[in-house]
């Protein structure tokens, strides 16, 4: 089954204790992004990478990291989280850049 | 102001109804546009994908473009509870690259 795998779905943490969210995919898309959404926000994109070894800044990447090692492979990384970044997070990939995005159910993250 | 809007509702109507939900934009680099359903505690998934003015219709759901007043609706027919969702739309931008931009996500309740 086609699916963006992301690990945990849930997690409650504390201000300052390094975290990294999982994603992955099994579709041999090129293209990744993670995003997140929050209230009357919508779907915000943090990081994008277009391939393996390339990533970029989404629109608010600020207190956030990831690699492309892999292809398959985007993780999520919270240095030194705060609790302005409490929020659900979504993994999303597609074949390339200008096609629909495929996204995983989501990650709750809470931070105290 | 928001590059997508999208009215949050909720909207709530019968069973049966005919729904229409509608998002405007204001950059005419769209050039790729999609409806997404999300159920809650899932990631959104992708119902209708098109690229150009005019109707494109799958089943009960129908989905309009008009470039040229920069709006975009999805309409749904013989609408049911198992359609309660939040609908969000979104766009690809070409600049440079493609980027694609989220609304905000209208919450629909069908009541039986």
């Amino acid at each position: 089954e086609a699916q963006v795998t992301q690990n945990p779905r849930y997690l409650i943490t504390v201000t300052g204790k390094k975290l990294t969210v999982t994603c992955s995919q099994n579709m041999n898309h090129e293209y990744m992004s993670w995003y997140r959404q929050d209230p009357g926000l919508g779907l915000r994109q943090i990081y994008y990478s277009m391939n393996v070894e390339v990533t970029d800044k989404g629109d608010v990447p600020e207190g956030y990291k990831v690699s492309r090692k892999e292809k398959r492979n985007f993780p999520l990384i919270l240095e030194s989280p705060s609790p302005n970044q409490t929020s659900l997070y979504f993994c999303a990939s597609s074949l390339t850049s200008n096609q629909p995005q495929h996204f995983g159910d989501g990650t709750r993250l809470s931070i105290l | 102001q928001k590059e997508v809007e999208q009215d949050p509702g909720p909207l709530s109507v019968p069973e049966g109804a005919i729904v229409s939900l509608n998002c405007t934009y204001s950059n005419s680099a769209f050039q790729y546009f999609m409806w997404y359903r999300q159920y809650s505690r899932k990631g959104p998934e992708l119902l209708m994908y098109t690229y150009s003015s005019g109707n494109k219709e799958d089943g009960r759901f129908t989905a309009q473009v008009d470039k040229s007043s920069k709006y975009i609706s999805l309409f749904i027919r013989d609408s049911q509870p198992s359609d309660s969702a939040t609908y969000l739309c979104a766009m690809i931008e070409r600049t440079g690259g493609f980027k694609t931009i989220f609304g905000a996500g209208t919450r629909l309740f069908v009541k039986a």
